[in-house]
């Protein structure tokens, strides 16, 4: 069966400082992969989507960037992170096409 | 882009009573999937759901796509519950399958 790891679960940043959030997926190949974020109390917002490796799509202009160096691997960046970029950060896939997503626990990023 | 309204925003219930969601969106979709956000942040599939209906124990779902509305049905409503539930879609003529959120359903069940 699938799975799908995101790491870490917690992390408190100071701004301006780097950001590297990893995700894995277990159990399939070539996978689309979706990272979303959640402002506190709020629904989902698409940030980018990759259909292949080194393919990335971005939803919303922003401080942040994605990339997928392997199949399974999806990694979301900052060079320098803003208070806004507070929030829930989750992982996704889905099989190609129009296909069910499948979201990872996600991690909470805390800027201070 | 398409729109997704879900209602009612909060809703309280006392445990083993029913209670129905709605999820209405604005354009022809693919792919509808209802999720539950526990209090730990996991979001939990429920349904994936673009027509029809669907049973999972205690839990329905019906989508009638061409009326652009679908219902998440709750029976027997326990404590485990409680969470936030979100619709997500994605628009028919969209690229893979990618899923605007409704903004969800507090549902706070009480023992």
């Amino acid at each position: 069966s699938q799975t799908i790891h995101q790491w870490p679960a917690t992390l408190v940043q100071p701004v301006g400082s780097p950001l590297s959030l990893e995700c894995t997926v277990e159990g399939t190949s070539n996978p689309n992969l979706y990272w979303y974020r959640q402002a506190a109390g709020r629904g989902l917002q698409l940030l980018f989507y990759s259909v292949g490796i080194g393919q990335i799509s971005s939803e919303v202009p922003q401080n942040l960037s994605a990339s997928r160096p392997q199949d399974r691997q999806f990694i979301l960046s900052s060079k320098k992170l803003l208070l806004s970029d507070s929030g829930f950060y989750l992982c996704a896939w889905s099989k190609q096409g129009y296909q069910p997503q499948h979201f990872g626990d996600g991690t909470r990023l805390s800027i201070l | 882009g398409i729109q997704v309204e879900q209602s009612p925003p909060d809703l309280i219930l006392q445990e083993g009573a029913n209670s129905t969601l709605r999820c209405n969106f604005s354009d022809s979709v693919n792919n509808l999937q209802w999720f539950h956000q526990n209090p730990w942040g996991q979001l939990i599939n429920l349904f994936y759901i673009p027509s029809g209906t669907k049973q999972n124990g205690r839990l329905s779902a019906t989508t009638v796509a061409t009326e652009r509305y679908s219902l998440l049905y709750i029976s027997s409503s326990q404590t485990t519950d409680s969470g936030v539930y979100f619709c997500a879609v994605a628009a028919y003529t969209g690229a893979n399958s990618k899923l605007t959120f409704g903004k969800g359903i507090t549902l706070s069940v009480r023992p």
